[in-house]
């Protein structure tokens, strides 16, 4: 089975900042990477499909980028509302593996 | 489209819990419905999918020979059933649809306690 690697396991920034949060698969999963946002006690979110797709209604700063093996989460201008745990899942083949989560936290 | 999810259980070690995730509105046989579950405090763990149309399940290795999703085409619900249970199992379970629609259940709180 292919392994995620999500990087780092937490974060604090200040408002403003930009953020980079990174995923590696173990194997070439060509693109089929999605970025979840989770608050606590919410459902998680969905941000971002096919590694670069923003889903609708997502702030456009939130920005997937990536190929192959690795791929980024880059939140521009972090904001207090972004503070939450991000996710990233590949669903090219079953099992679809999540990485292992980011905390993100404001300064 | 919705997924309404079953609601809290309560569960002895050792016993099973079946959770339903109910499809409201869609076409129920174009779907695939996956099980995630998360532990207080934890990440996010899949556990396995079934394309309702075809009624074909796959697992996670992790619980292979513990849990059975199943789908009932006439009322358009899925189900999570997991066996054996232990206090590790304790998690919200979640009913989500293929990832690119980005549409999850309300989720179900699975209690294992004795």
């Amino acid at each position: 089975d292919i392994q995620m690697t999500q990087s780092p396991s937490s974060l604090s920034a200040s408002v403003g900042d930009s953020v980079n949060i990174t995923c590696r698969a173990s194997q070439a999963i060509y693109n089929y990477l999605a970025w979840y946002q989770q608050k606590p006690g919410k459902v998680p979110k969905l941000l971002i499909y096919a590694a670069s797709t923003l889903q609708s209604g997502v702030p456009s700063r939130f920005r997937g980028s990536g190929s192959g093996t690795d791929y980024t989460l880059t939140v521009s201008s972090l904001q207090p509302d972004d503070v939450a745990t991000y996710y990233c899942q590949k669903y090219n083949t079953a099992p679809l593996t999540f990485g292992g989560g980011t905390k993100v936290e404001i300064k | 489209v919705q997924l309404v999810q079953s609601g809290a259980e309560v569960k002895k070690p050792g016993s099973s819990v079946k959770v339903s995730c109910k499809v409201s509105g869609g076409s129920f046989s174009t779907i695939t419905i996956s099980w995630v579950r998360q532990a207080p405090g934890q990440g996010l763990e899949w556990m396995g999918r079934i394309i309702p149309f075809f009624g074909t399940s796959t697992y996670a290795q992790n619980f292979q020979g513990r849990v059975t999703i199943t789908a009932d085409v006439s009322t358009t619900t899925v189900y999570l059933e997991l066996s054996s249970l232990k206090s590790d199992d304790t998690a919200i379970y979640y009913c989500a649809r293929e990832v690119e629609k980005g549409l999850w259940g309300q989720g179900t709180l699975v209690t294992v306690s004795s």
